[in-house]
């Protein structure tokens, strides 16, 4: 199974500011079949990022995805109010095993 | 327009039973992936299982044994068969699927959720 681990597990942060977060994978993710999702208090989660760097259906341009193999990162270039809220990755390349990383929580600071 | 509406959880007791279903709307369940996804009070999400387009089905090793993916396609619905459970299956159970281009996950229901306790 790839374990995903996400950093930090929370990041405070200011509207306008800039947020990275990342995602190290245990094992490579075959052909960037990495995601990124976004989740809020009592909402289910929503598609973000997907193929590693491909936005989702209506994501606003402030998200952007990077990576392979092992590494990978979500950049939020200036948080709106909206966007505070719990991140996870998820690698869906290991067809035996699908995985979420533990999430990150951009709160405001 | 894409819909996803999951029902049948509850409350049930330590080694029960529970029968998941996950209504579809707007388009074929037995076209596309799709997958259940579960979330502990308080916790992150959890992938638990996914039924192929194909028929092939994957589980995770939490549930491996215990729980069974299915589909009818004449009701257009997703199932998630829950036997044995157990304080831990506790959560919310979200149905979603897949992009028709990817396989991550880009449509969600409301989910619905799922305790076990005596």
């Amino acid at each position: 199974e790839i374990v995903l681990t996400q950093s930090p597990g929370t990041l405070s942060l200011s509207p306008g500011e800039r947020a990275t977060l990342s995602c190290r994978a245990s094992q490579s993710v075959s052909s960037s079949y990495l995601a990124w999702y976004q989740q809020k208090p009592g909402q289910a989660p929503r598609l973000l990022i997907y193929g590693a760097s491909s936005r989702a259906t209506g994501i606003p341009d402030r998200f952007s995805g990077s990576g392979s193999g092992t590494d990978f990162t979500l950049t939020i270039s200036r948080l709106e109010p909206e966007d505070f809220a719990v991140y996870y990755c998820q690698q869906y390349g290991s067809s035996l095993s699908w995985t979420f990383g533990q999430g990150t929580k951009v709160e405001i600071k | 327009e894409v819909q996803l509406v999951e029902s049948g959880g509850g409350l049930v007791q330590p080694g029960g039973s529970l029968r998941l279903s996950c209504a579809a709307s707007g388009f074929t369940v037995s076209s596309n992936y799709m997958s259940w996804v579960r979330q502990a009070p308080g916790k992150g999400l959890e992938w638990v299982s996914v039924i192929y387009s194909g028929g092939s089905t994957y589980y995770a090793d939490s549930v491996k044994g215990r729980f069974t993916i299915s589909r009818d396609n004449s009701k257009n619905t997703l199932y998630l068969q829950m036997n044995s459970l157990r304080a831990e299956d506790t959560a919310v159970y979200y149905c979603a699927r897949a992009l028709d281009t990817a396989m991550a996950l880009g449509y969600w229901g409301q989910g619905t959720l799922v305790t076990v306790s005596s």
